[in-house]
């Protein structure tokens, strides 16, 4: 089976940054996807890590230790409309289908 | 590019009576569609993936003659929630795979709220 667990709720100040942080544990792996979603909308795509290590895109990265099984998403210069829910979702081994499990999300408020 | 969409956007139906969602991938063929599930402050919870021409795989739990899926053609899928209960309301997004893209990829469409009285 798949355990995925990340913070329900953070909050941070605009132009700050913010970590968010996700744990797995699967019976089986092969790469994590972080998507943003905003209240009532679908996700959007912003990274897939597949080897351990930091993948930076623009004012997001994101971070993957396979040993750990530990992901985070890195926010920098945060503005008002990163205000979402922020899903990580892990897939099954290569071969596979590579349908995502998803975790609860983390709803990050973005204040002045 | 990359552009899935889902009708409708909202929906109220009575208990009892039935519901088509269409997903439809507007600018790329997809052989594979996913279809999910969301209550609120919950995960995406995968309730089947869609194979064109073929039938559909379910997830343990979904009751595939209650929700009927239907994949015809390389950019349509169909949910049908058939006999509505209050307890189906949720918000039903689909996703789909650019048949020539890559394996992991999905594209979210926008979503269906589905509220049954």
């Amino acid at each position: 089976g798949q355990n995925i667990d990340q913070p329900t709720e953070m909050t941070a100040t605009e132009g700050a940054i913010v970590q968010i942080n996700c744990t797995y544990q699967t019976s089986g792996f092969n790469g994590l996807f972080w998507y943003q979603q905003h209240a009532g909308e679908a996700p959007t795509f912003l990274s897939y890590n597949v080897l351990d290590g930091l993948e930076e895109k623009g004012r997001f990265s994101s971070f993957l230790s396979r040993s750990k099984g530990y992901s985070y998403l890195l926010l920098k210069e945060l503005q008002m409309k990163d205000s979402a829910s922020y899903l990580c979702a892990v897939t099954p081994p290569s071969g596979g289908s590579y349908i995502p499990t998803f975790g609860r999300g983390t709803s990050l408020i973005v204040h002045p | 590019g990359a552009v899935v969409s889902q009708h409708p956007s909202w929906v109220i139906c009575k208990s009892g009576t039935s519901v088509k969602i269409e997903c439809r991938s507007l600018d790329f063929q997809a052989t594979t569609m996913f279809w999910y599930r969301q209550f609120p402050k919950q995960s995406l919870m995968l309730m089947a993936t869609s194979n064109e021409g073929s039938k559909a795989t379910y997830e343990q739990g979904v009751e595939k003659d209650k929700f009927l899926i239907n994949h015809a053609s390389l950019t349509l899928s169909t949910l049908t929630v058939t006999s509505a209960h209050p307890e189906d309301s949720s918000f039903y997004i689909c996703s789909a795979r650019d048949s020539g893209g890559s394996r992991y990829e999905q594209y979210f469409g926008p979503g269906t709220r589905l509220t049954v009285t």
